[in-house]
């Protein structure tokens, strides 16, 4: 399984724009690249996916970076409900089961 | 908006007894799976199971672990002679189909299992 690395921790303001990291230098082609988190004591949440372009949803974006050896979770405005645990995922095109092998993910602090 | 969901909520058992977690995946969903998390770990795959069948396993879904689909609605998890060791969050999930490009996996709010 294609591995990730993200940053332990990060902090940011209230209402400010966040950028959430995350390395994946041995990528294939057919990986896709998907978003969850992990609210206190909720279950894992869908947040985005995508493949090479650039993705935007309600809750936030996904920059792919040309090469696809990195991406970014935009969040435009945080709020403090979006403190959580956000896990970076590499997911085959063919992964029938939905195996998602979740990392140490990075733990995002919101202050107010 | 669909949801898992998952009972009970929390459950203290006698190391050695049988657990059986219970689920209600979402109603259109094929695949479904059990996930857990030991307070301060990483989420765990455990099983994926689709068709009435496990679609995959890990390796810590060992013969104490088995999974059904009773009926056309519930979906569950039982730990036959439950150890300290199996303290942890389950989460039960669903998706509409492969995890591909279109699809995402839903999870439940989870059940907390404590083993005294």
């Amino acid at each position: 399984d294609a591995k990730t690395t993200q940053p332990n921790s990060m902090e940011s303001n209230e209402e400010e724009p966040v950028h959430l990291p995350c390395n994946h230098s041995t990528i294939s082609g057919t990986d896709y690249i998907h978003w969850y988190r992990q609210l206190p004591s909720q279950g894992p949440e869908y947040v985005i996916h995508g493949l090479t372009s650039n993705v935007n949803n309600r809750m936030a974006s996904l920059a792919i970076a040309e090469d696809r050896k990195s991406s970014t979770l935009i969040l435009h405005r945080a709020t403090l409900r979006d403190a959580a645990v956000y896990y970076c995922i590499l997911l085959p095109i063919y992964n029938q089961g939905g195996k998602l092998i979740f990392g140490q993910g990075t733990e995002l602090s919101v202050k107010p | 908006e669909p949801e898992v969901t998952q009972t009970p909520s929390h459950q203290v058992t006698q190391m050695g007894q049988e657990v059986i977690l219970r689920c209600v995946p979402i109603s259109n969903h094929l695949y479904f799976y059990w996930y857990r998390q030991i307070l301060g770990q990483k989420v765990e795959f455990l099983v994926s199971f689709y068709n009435n069948e496990i679609s995959e396993k890990s390796e810590i879904f060992d013969d104490q672990f088995s999974v059904e689909r009773p009926d056309g609605s519930n979906f569950t998890l039982k730990i036959r002679s439950t150890k300290l060791e199996d303290s942890a969050m389950y989460f039960c999930a669903s998706s509409e189909m492969y995890t591909t490009s279109g699809n995402t996996i839903y999870f439940g709010e989870g059940s907390w299992l404590t083993v005294v």
